[in-house]
């Protein structure tokens, strides 16, 4: 079975600071891929960033970063110089080629505070 | 232009009855998808369609139908609506499964049976 894991129902940061959400998933296939949305109040689901399971380079997109690491099975959002319009809810998802089904964790709610 | 688009956005509707939402998607991809996201926020699919050709259907009841007229389109048809039934329903699409590029959603639909 394909699922995903996020331990923390809400996090806060400090505008300008650095925050990491943890994320955890199991799967039996060796071909995924694991991804990270972001949904504002706004209610807009958001892809912020994707990782393919067979790079080992850790992805990057401006403030956002992932460690990936694939023999623990986890994927944690590393957000940098976090502002104020970070705050979100925020869903790890993990995609395997057989199922074709995007697999989401229950969510973690981010406040930035100034 | 907007990418998935769905409609209506809100709707208000008493025990019992029918509804549907729309979704269309200007993007080419070839497969649409609904997912329900209840009030805790947990993100579930429900239907996908490839080329109007079903091809995940979860276990939901079997008030719920959707319909695909085209590979533009997929359009979700909910019978004697129940209280249990109100959510935010998304609609998204993608192509090649999500592979690499994931999935994009619609703005939702929040349902409220009274």
């Amino acid at each position: 079975a394909q699922t995903v894991t996020q331990s923390q129902p809400e996090m806060s940061v400090q505008e300008a600071e650095t925050v990491t959400l943890s994320c955890t998933y199991d799967t039996s296939e060796n071909n995924y891929y694991l991804f990270w949305y972001k949904q504002p109040p706004s209610r807009q689901m958001i892809l912020v960033i994707r990782q393919e399971a067979y790079k080992q380079q850790n992805a990057t997109e401006n403030r956002f970063s992932v460690n990936f690491q694939k023999a623990a099975k986890s994927f944690s959002l590393k957000i940098s110089d976090s502002q104020l319009g970070d705050t979100a809810m925020y869903f790890c998802a993990s995609l395997t080629y057989n199922t074709d089904k995007l697999i989401f964790g229950t969510g973690t709610r981010l406040q930035v505070f100034p | 232009d907007t990418a998935v688009s769905q409609t209506p956005k809100y709707l208000v509707t008493q025990m019992g009855n029918d509804k549907s939402i729309k979704c269309e998607q200007n993007l080419g991809h070839d497969t649409m998808y609904w997912y329900k996201q209840d009030s805790k926020k947990f993100l579930k699919i429900m239907f996908s369609y490839n080329n109007k050709e079903l091809i995940i259907n979860e276990t939901v009841p079997n008030r719920f139908s959707p319909k695909s007229p085209d590979k533009a389109h997929l359009n979700l048809h909910i019978n004697s609506l129940e209280l249990g039934d109100s959510a935010v329903y998304f609609c998204a699409s993608s192509q090649d499964g999500g592979r690499g590029g994931g999935y994009t959603f619609g703005s939702g639909t929040r349902l409220t049976v009274v």
